[in-house]
């Protein structure tokens, strides 16, 4: 079965810019997306198709597919940014997500 | 606005069937190109896809979970149904229904219901 490998935490600096990867054999060739789920609440889509960012979502969320990995960015991260993020593709008919990163901001 | 809300039993025994609907308002659950799918999370755990169904009845299930699932539509009501049975206390989490865009390779939950916590337990 297809799977997709997140890092378990990423810490960053107020301001400064988090990545967060996925990886996934020829994930490239898949269109990945990317959840963001803050404590007690709904995942929220923050990245679909790779790189497009739904209405309402900051410009400071950005990502990109290439060869086996998708990456999320958050540029000039705030403390709200603070949350897990999941990765998400479709293989074979079936929905796959990442093991989710916890994104720290200190 | 889309809406969905889960509903359903908090607490199920042993051996028994988990059975949640999920009620879609603010738009029609008949939309081409949606799938509306069912997703759960164990307590401090990722999330785990379940299964997804299309208005017409078409459904794509985790290979993990396919002997014990079974998702149902009832368009009349804007309802989509899970039934997961011989649950044990592993099934315990949040149970989430989303709806899913599919067309092309594309494929994403753009809306989520609140969750649904249900325990399994005697």
């Amino acid at each position: 079965s297809y799977e997709l490998t997140q890092p378990p935490s990423v810490s960053v600096s107020p301001g400064q810019t988090a990545s967060i990867t996925c990886s996934g054999d020829k994930l490239g060739d898949k269109y990945a997306c990317w959840y963001q789920q803050k404590p007690g609440q709904s995942p929220v889509l923050v990245i679909y198709e790779d790189n497009k960012r739904p209405s309402g979502i900051p410009e400071r969320f950005s990502g990109s597919n290439s060869g086996s990995t998708a990456t999320l960015t958050i540029s000039g991260t705030q403390a709200m940014d603070e949350a897990d993020y999941y990765c998400q593709a479709w293989d074979s008919s079936t929905v796959v997500f990442g093991g989710g990163t916890k994104l720290t901001v200190l | 606005q889309l809406q969905l809300q889960e509903s359903g039993p908090g607490l199920v025994t042993p051996s028994e069937t988990l059975s949640l609907t999920c009620t879609v308002s603010g738009g029609s659950i008949s939309s081409s190109n949606y799938f509306w799918g069912w997703i759960r999370q164990t307590p401090g755990k990722g999330l785990e896809w379940i299964g997804n169904i299309y208005y017409s009845g078409t459904t794509y299930y985790n290979p993990s979970l396919k002997s014990r699932v079974t998702i149902s539509v009832d368009t009349s009501k804007s309802q989509f149904s899970l039934n997961l049975s011989s649950v044990t206390a592993a099934d315990t989490a949040v149970y989430y229904c989303a709806r899913q865009w599919n067309f092309g390779a594309s494929y994403y939950f753009d809306y989520w219901g609140q969750g649904s916590l249900v325990t399994v337990s005697s």
